[in-house]
């Protein structure tokens, strides 16, 4: 256990449903990233908090997703009309300040069928 | 572009070898290097940082950081079977919002 906890651990669902991924930081990190991984390829950035604030969104990032952290806390990523293509490995991860490495929660695992 | 490269393997080395891995990065900025191991279906464990040039030892395990070059690299020492993984370069910029750019990883096989 990292400290980073994320929720589900795997999600299967049909083309077109939406999604949506939890993920719970420790609680004195208020730096929160999001990142998508897929097989043979390292972590692709995705989007970064600051507290509450999204201070930045990669162009990876579609009008289908959407990310928030209410209160600087938790933070949910939402997938809309997923699509086949979506199907890999969604990390949340934290930091203390930005010189640090990144502690990663353990991952949502979504496979769109 | 910022380009983070690695070869992504696999390296083969027998126990109680070293095992070397490499990485090449793009942007000149680059200030802060990391290495992650990454265990067949978890999430990346951070392993080493490095900031200067030179080497940093950690245990077992050394990162080795030439700017000039634009590489960094990683020894593991007397590797052993759970050593085997991916391991992942991480590279991030001096300026702007400090976001690192992750290679592909190197998978690393110690046999017996």
């Amino acid at each position: 256990d990292t400290g980073v906890s994320q929720n589900p651990r795997h999600k299967i669902t049909k083309r077109g449903q939406n999604v949506t991924f939890r993920c719970d930081p420790i609680s004195e990190h208020n730096r929160l990233y999001w990142y998508r991984q897929t097989l043979g390829q390292g972590p692709e950035f995705l989007t970064y908090f600051q507290n509450e604030a999204q201070l930045e969104k990669s162009r990876l990032l579609s009008d289908r997703f959407s990310a928030e952290r209410p209160k600087g806390s938790f933070s949910t990523l939402e997938i809309q009309r997923t699509e086949q293509g979506d199907s890999a490995m969604y990390l949340c991860a934290t930091l203390p300040g930005q010189h640090y490495g990144y502690t990663f929660g353990s991952g949502t695992r979504l496979t769109v069928v | 572009q910022k380009e983070v490269e690695q070869n992504s393997g696999p390296l083969s080395v027998p126990e109680g070898a070293i095992a070397s891995l490499n990485c090449t990065y793009s942007d000149r900025g680059s200030q802060s290097f990391f290495w992650y191991r990454q265990y067949s279906g978890k999430s990346p464990e951070l392993i080493m940082s490095i900031y200067s040039n030179g080497d940093k030892e950690d245990g077992r395990f050394t990162a080795q950081l030439n700017k000039a070059s634009q590489y960094v690299s990683l020894l593991i020492r007397d590797s052993q079977p759970s050593d085997s993984a991916t391991y992942l370069c991480a590279v991030k910029e001096s300026g702007g919002s400090y976001i690192p750019t992750f290679g592909r990883g190197t998978s690393l096989i110690v046999h017996p």
